[in-house]
This record gives C-alpha cells, structure tokens and sequence, in this order.
C-alpha cells in the first residue's frame, strides 16, 4: 500500500468545520482513500472511502483533488466527540481482505 | 447485535508468562486480525487469517501465535519470547470482497506487564 502524510495534529472549535489534510503523491489507479478515526481507549472505526469523486455520508465529507495526490476529510460542524486520531489510508482494491496500514495519523483536538 | 468482542478489557501478567487474548467475532467475517499499538503509535499488525486453519505473519510476529480453527474466532497468545509486550491489543475483522473491505475492530485489551 502506498504511504500516506498527515499533520501530527489539529485544533479546533466546537460547531466550526474541520479540514483534515492527507498527501499521498505515489497514489497509484487501484488505490481507494480511506479514512478511519479512533476515539481515545478504542478501536478504530470507518468513517469514509472515495477513488475520484468527493464523497458524502452521515459522518464526514471526503474532498479529493484532481489529481488524486492528495485528499481532505472534512467534519462540518466538529463536536467534542469528534476528538480522536484520524487515520488516512491508502487501500487496493485488489487486496481486498489483507490489513491496514496505520501511520500515526492526525490527533484532533476540539475545545468547548 | 453483529460485532467483535475481545476479553478481557485489561490484563495484567507476570513477566515470562504466557497469556492468552480472545477475540471473536459474529459478523460471519472470512479476515481477522490482530494489531498493536503502543502509545502516541499507530497500529502495527502482528497476525492475520484470511480463512480458517490458515494465517500468516504480520510486521511484528515475533514472541506471538496465533490460531484459527473457527471462523468466528481468532486467539491471540503472548508468549514469553516477547522482549516487551505491555501494550494495547487490538483485534479486527472484514469480509474479503468488495471495494470498502471496512475493517471492524473491538474494544481492544490493554496488556500490562508486571
């Protein structure tokens, strides 16, 4: 899977939006972005997926620049429970059913 | 309700003993996995099963075993060959089709040794 870039963190305020940037200049054409966030003393969990198009659902929005180097999970209007590490990976769609990669991913903080 | 479950939440073991994590899972999930992840540190993956009766080595296998011998679940020991095995161990699952291929993952174990 190729790598990806993420800042080591970001702050934010409650009810502003939030961009959270990923690079991932060696993308190649199989390649999905996915984004995972992990709430402190849990797992992981999904929040969204996208090859080329931006992406909506319930949780987040997924901008991806055109020529796919890099991407941007948008939060819309950030909550206290959003504070987590967000975890951008890059996924194969060829090897479905093989482990993800985690870097250390994007602490978020969000103050009151 | 469908998911992962992994127990005990927070174990505690003497240095050179082995200790046995359970995950398991009611997702009817073909891939397991096993992670670590140790503080301020993303997941590392220690073990993974795409089938039962098969599995194969993550980036971090060494002082670990693992089994699979029911679809639905999928141990974790720690053995004592492990140099330094406090950590927080997370156990996950994923059907091996389609293009999201989401990984669910349980509440994790916290291994602490003494």
């Amino acid at each position: 899977d190729a790598k990806t870039t993420q800042p080591n963190s970001m702050e934010s305020n409650e009810e502003e939006p939030v961009h959270l940037p990923c690079n991932h200049s060696t993308i190649s054409g199989t390649d999905y972005i996915h984004w995972y966030r992990q709430l402190p003393s849990q797992g992981p969990e999904y929040v969204i997926h996208g090859l080329t198009s931006n992406v909506n659902n319930r949780m987040a929005s997924l901008a991806i620049a055109e020529d796919r180097k890099s991407s941007t999970l948008i939060l819309h209007r950030a909550t206290l429970r959003d504070a987590a590490v967000y975890y951008c990976i890059l996924r194969d769609v060829r090897q479905a059913g093989t482990a993800l990669i985690f870097g250390k991913g994007t602490t978020l903080s969000v103050s009151s | 309700d469908g998911g992962i479950t992994q127990s005990p939440k927070y174990l505690f073991r003497k240095e050179g003993q082995n200790v046995t994590l359970s995950c398991e899972q009611n997702l009817n999930h073909d891939a397991m996995y096993w992670y670590r992840q140790d503080p301020g540190q993303g997941l590392r993956l220690i073990y993974y099963s795409q089938i039962v009766n098969d599995f194969q080595k993550g980036d971090i296998a060494e002082g670990y075993s693992v089994s699979r011998e029911k679809k639905e679940s999928f141990p974790l020991t720690v053995t004592s060959a492990q140099k330094n095995p406090t950590a927080f161990y997370l156990c996950a699952s994923s059907t091996d089709r389609g293009v999201i291929n989401e990984q669910f993952f349980g509440p994790g174990t916290r291994l602490t040794v003494l």
